[in-house]
């Protein structure tokens, strides 16, 4: 079965800091990979995605995610987190030829500190 | 210049009630769907429809139908609704049938149920 996996269901990390967001995932074939973020009382908003080439992905508000095919990861990173960067954020995979479907992570709240 | 609109925005009614949620685009997308997002925040896909075909039908209870008159629009009607309907309700689009597009999501549609 398709599956998802953020272990962390809330990251805290000071201002500053880098920041990671943690995804796994276990799917048949080559997937697509994507992130999102949500802000409270707000829809999904598209970060970033891997489709191919090179493992590292760079997306919007300075995001950026590395993809690495053998431990089946793409965690989301940002080398100095703004307080404005906590939300939500969700992890998804697009299995290629499987009609449209995105398979989404449970998300990973992030709070970044002052 | 709202892409993904829905509405309502709020909904609260009792239960066994039937009532409709409403879903345009304006970015001239072919695919639409619809997911759900329970308390816990996990998004689960329900419903998607390629140039008014429905093509994803998740294991979702008879009550829930949704109705694509054209391409820009996908709107959603409950029959008898119950406590567990209680969620907030995304409308989303993509380009195309074409795996490697992300989707664009709504504002949301939160549905109480009394």
């Amino acid at each position: 079965a398709q599956s998802v996996a953020q272990p962390e269901d809330q990251v805290n990390v000071a201002e500053g800091n880098p920041l990671t967001v943690k995804c796994t995932y276990s799917v048949s074939g080559n997937p697509y990979l994507f992130w999102y973020v949500q802000y409270p009382n707000r829809g999904l908003q598209f970060l970033l995605k891997y489709i191919t080439g090179d493992n590292l992905v760079k997306g919007s508000y300075g995001f950026e995610a590395e993809f690495n095919k053998s431990q089946t990861s793409f965690h989301l990173k940002k080398p100095s987190a703004l307080v404005s960067d906590s939300a939500l954020y969700f992890c998804a995979v697009r299995v290629p030829y499987n009609f449209n479907k995105f398979y989404f992570g449970s998300g990973t709240k992030l709070n970044v500190k002052p | 210049d709202t892409a993904v609109s829905q509405t309502p925005k709020y909904l609260v009614t009792q239960m066994g009630n039937d009532k409709s949620i409403k879903c345009e685009q304006n970015l001239g997308h072919d695919t639409m769907y619809w997911y759900k997002q329970d308390s816990k925040k996990f998004l689960k896909i329900m419903f998607s429809y390629n140039n008014k075909e429905l093509i994803i039908n998740e294991t979702v209870p008879n009550r829930f139908s949704p109705k694509s008159p054209d391409k820009a629009h996908l709107n959603l009607h409950i029959n008898s609704l119950e406590l567990g309907d209680s969620a907030v309700y995304f409308c989303a689009s993509s380009p195309t049938v074409s795996d490697s597009y992300e989707q664009y999501f709504g504002p949301g549609t939160r549905l109480t149920v009394t």
